[in-house]
């Protein structure tokens, strides 16, 4: 089956931890985003990439890093530069960043700080 | 004020009842409107894409945008127990804008009941 893994279900990061999170996709999709959603407010774009080795920051980046190095994978950490770190973070890929092309998300990750 | 309202509900209605959902937006570069329905505790899936002003049905639901008033709405008709989620609406920029970016909506949470 084709689609988007994200890992853990469930984080737990300690004060000054960094963590990571994992995203999977088997859609050979190019692009690819990470989300974050709280309670009360729409998703909110942290860093997305559109090839493999480039990545751009999105509205709320600080705090936060990514890589691709690969196609498939795109890792986001949560470093402790990041003080209000819980949320439901979501992992997304599209063909391409032309808005027509349509996101595909993952099942989530929340984090929860000890 | 916001780029994207959306009244957060929650909103409870009968079981083949007919529901309305709404957003409201203020940038009129938007010029692809989607709705996204996310069950609890996962992650959104694409449920209608329009592009510009006017009607866009599919089975049970239909989306209608009037630029002219920067309204969007989602119509579920005969809506089932199964319908019971959170309803996302985004939207963006064209590509040649260099808005690449969906703006998401906070979400409104529907209850279906039997």
């Amino acid at each position: 089956d084709g689609g988007i893994t994200q890992s853990p279900k469930y984080l737990f990061r300690k004060e000054g931890q960094n963590v990571t999170l994992s995203c999977e996709q088997n859609l050979n999709h190019d692009a690819m985003y990470w989300y974050r959603q709280d309670p009360g407010q729409g998703l909110r774009l942290i860093y997305y990439s559109q090839i493999v080795n480039d990545f751009q920051k999105g509205d709320i980046a600080e705090g936060y890093s990514v890589s691709r190095e690969k196609k498939e994978s795109f890792p986001l950490t949560v470093t402790s530069a990041q003080k209000n770190p819980t949320a439901f973070y979501l992992c997304a890929s599209s063909w391409g960043l032309d808005p027509q092309e349509t996101q595909y998300f993952g099942p989530g990750t929340r984090l929860l700080v000890l | 004020q916001k780029e994207v309202e959306q009244d957060p509900g929650p909103l409870s209605v009968p079981e083949g009842a007919i529901v309305s959902l709404n957003c409201t937006y203020s940038n009129s570069a938007f010029q692809y409107f989607m709705w996204y329905r996310q069950y609890s505790r996962k992650g959104p899936e694409l449920l209608m894409y329009t592009y510009s002003s006017g009607n866009k049905e599919d089975g049970r639901f239909t989306a209608q945008v009037d630029k002219s008033s920067k309204y969007i709405s989602l119509f579920i008709r005969d809506s089932q127990p199964s319908d019971s989620a959170t309803y996302l609406c985004a939207m963006s920029g064209d590509s040649g804008a260099g808005s690449y970016q969906l703006t998401f909506g906070k979400g409104t949470k529907l209850s279906v009941i039997p």
